[in-house]
């Protein structure tokens, strides 16, 4: 069975601060992908970003960078120089070739980021 | 439509009664899912359609609950004899392919409150 692991519940900072959100993820496939969502106070997710397990690079995006580590089983999800707009619940997620195409979500990071 | 639509956004209803959920998907993506999102609670796995077939129902919680698509399209999930741990949002998200490269894309959800 797969897994999804963000032990941080809520997490709170000031503006223009750094952030990291945790993600560690149990699975037995050999291919699988990660995902990050952003659930903002609307409800409706947003997907952020999907990395297969074969590609450990490490990926940026303006603000926003990922940590892929398979030897730690770590998808870390880090937010430089955050703004208050970042304000939302954050789910890591795994797909996996057994997965029947549904996607298995962790239980979600707050951020609340203050002015 | 341009994203996924889910109807209604609210629902009140008393203990005992019959609810039914709609979620019109993305034009032409083939695969629809529903999950639970429940207060401080991560996103639960209800069900996947591929086309207008559910190969995976395995998060259905009982037998109250039921599912159907049609056309491969629309989808209504309906909960018989709601019970007050039936409370919480139910996000609907549909891919282009249900494979496990693809993102999902959800709605704004519908709010379900039984009394």
């Amino acid at each position: 069975a797969q897994k999804v692991t963000q032990a941080q519940t809520e997490i709170s900072v000031v503006e223009k601060e750094d952030v990291t959100l945790d993600c560690v993820y149990e699975t037995r496939d050999t291919t699988y992908y990660l995902f990050w969502y952003k659930q903002p106070p609307s409800g409706e997710l947003v997907f952020l970003i999907r990395r297969n397990s074969f590609d450990e690079q490490n990926e940026i995006s303006g603000r926003y960078s990922w940590n892929f580590q398979k030897s730690t089983s770590s998808f870390n999800f880090t937010i430089t120089a955050s703004q208050v707009v970042d304000s939302a619940v954050y789910f890591c997620a795994i797909h996996g070739s057994s997965n029947t195409g549904k996607l298995i979500f962790g239980q979600g990071t707050t951020l609340q980021v203050k002015p | 439509g341009a994203g996924v639509s889910q109807s209604p956004s609210n629902k009140v209803t008393e203990k005992g009664k019959d609810v039914e959920l709609r979620c019109d998907p993305i034009s032409g993506h083939t695969a629809l899912y529903w999950y639970r999102q429940s207060l401080g609670q991560g996103l639960e796995f209800l069900i996947y359609f591929q086309g207008n077939s559910a190969p995976d129902k395995s998060g259905l919680p009982s037998d109250r609950f039921s599912a159907e698509r049609t056309g491969g399209s629309v989808s209504t999930l309906t909960i018989q004899r709601t019970q007050q741990e039936d409370s919480a949002v139910y996000l609907c998200a549909s891919s282009l392919t249900g494979t496990n490269t693809g993102e999902l894309f959800f709605g704004e959800g519908s709010r379900l409150t039984v009394l």
